[in-house]
Formats: structure tokens, sequence, C-alpha cells
């Protein structure tokens, strides 16, 4: 069964400081894809990055950098030098390729960075 | 207007009212989705369109009902809910949806509409 796991449900940092959100994922599909959404106080959620399961590559974006590693299933998301305006709940989420119209979420973990 | 747009952004009704969510998209995409967000519990999808057809619709109470009359707006009628029927109710809506055929195309979200059930 697909399941994502956000174990981190509320983290908390001081601006500047580097944070990672975990993600670890299941799955018996061996094509799926992976996301990370952002979800500030107004509610939208915010396309952050996709991933498909075969491009292991990490990914670097500004601030924000991400680490897939398929050997522990997990798909971790870190925020260089946090800013206020980071501030937010963030989702990690999975879709297989059975079945492409369903996303599957986390829990979310909720970021909060202080000045 | 860009993006996913949801109106409105904030509902109270009674039990017994008869209200209308609406969604709409501007970014040419053929696929739309409505989730419900309560506290403390994943999004959860409720109905897929793909191309202004139900494709998905995940196990929801009838009190629930969508409506997609063209690709570019979604509509969610609601009638009867309940009190734990309150929760955020978003929006998305993607380039092509379970058509491409094993892959998954990005969705994006709406603002979403907070519902209040009295």
């Amino acid at each position: 069964a697909q399941k994502v796991t956000q174990a981190q449900t509320e983290i908390s940092v001081v601006e500047k400081e580097d944070v990672t959100l975990d993600c670890v994922y299941e799955t018996r599909d061996t094509t799926y894809y992976l996301f990370w959404y952002k979800q500030p106080p107004s509610g939208e959620l915010v396309f952050l990055i996709r991933r498909n399961s075969f491009d292991e590559q990490n990914e670097i974006s500004g601030r924000y950098s991400w680490n897939f590693q398929k050997s522990t299933s997990s798909f971790n998301f870190t925020i260089t030098a946090s800013q206020v305006v980071d501030s937010a709940v963030y989702f990690c989420a999975l879709s297989e390729a059975e079945d492409t119209d369903k996303l599957i979420f986390g829990t979310g973990t909720r970021l909060q960075v202080f000045p | 207007e860009t993006g996913v747009t949801q109106t409105p952004r904030h509902l109270v009704m009674g039990m017994t009212n008869k209200k209308s969510l609406k969604c709409e998209q501007h970014l040419g995409h053929n696929a739309m989705y409505w989730y419900k967000q309560s506290a403390k519990k994943p999004l959860e999808l409720m109905f897929v369109y793909s191309l202004e057809e139900r494709v998905e619709n995940n196990s929801v109470p009838s009190r629930f009902s969508p409506e997609c009359p063209n690709s570019s707006h979604l509509f969610l009628h609601l009638h009867t809910l309940q009190p734990e029927d309150s929760a955020l109710y978003l929006c998305a809506s993607s380039q092509d949806g379970g058509l491409a055929g094993g892959v998954t195309d990005t969705q994006y979200f709406g603002p979403g509409t907070r519902l209040t059930v009295l």
C-alpha cells in the first residue's frame, strides 16, 4: 500500500539556521513520483518540486535542496539559511504510475522560523 | 486572474443549507480535483475530473455533489452537511490527469474554501 510519513509534526528554528524536513514513503510500484508542497497561512498549496523514481540526482534551487534516496525510501527537503517567510506547513506527496490521478499526502510538517 | 481561484474563501452554513463552492483554473489544464483538508489529517482526494468526465469518486458521501461544466470550472454542491464536514476544501488542476498514461502531472492548487458547518 502507498503511504507517506512525515514524522516531524512541528519544527522551530531561528532565522539563518538550516533545517531538514524528513519524508519517508512506501510503494510497491517501480515507477512513481514524489512531490513537495508548501502551504503558507493563506492556505494555498504551492508546488515546490516533482521528482520521478528514476532520477535520484539531488536537486538544488536557491536555498532549497532535496535529497532523494531510494535505498531508504526517503525524499528529504533542506532549507538553508531559513527565513521568516519560510514559515509554513510543508507536505510531501507520492503518486504511482498505476494511479496517476491520486496524490498520497503526508500529514505535513509545520515549520516556524523565528527572527 | 492567473492560476487556480476558489470562491468563496470562507463559508459558514447550517446543516440544512444548500451552498456551492466554485473553482476556476486559468492554466489551460484538462483535469481538476477536489480535496478535503481536515485538522491533523492528510489531504483527502474527493473527486477527479478529466476532460469534464468524473474519473474518480473516492467514496465521498452523496451530500457532496461535484459538477464540471467545462475544463476550466469545477463546482462542489453541498447539502445537509454535518459538523464533521467542516474543513478546508482545496481545488487543484493538472494538464492531463489520468489521461497522461502513467505519467503524473503536477497538480496546482487554489487557496481553498474554509467551510464551517454549524
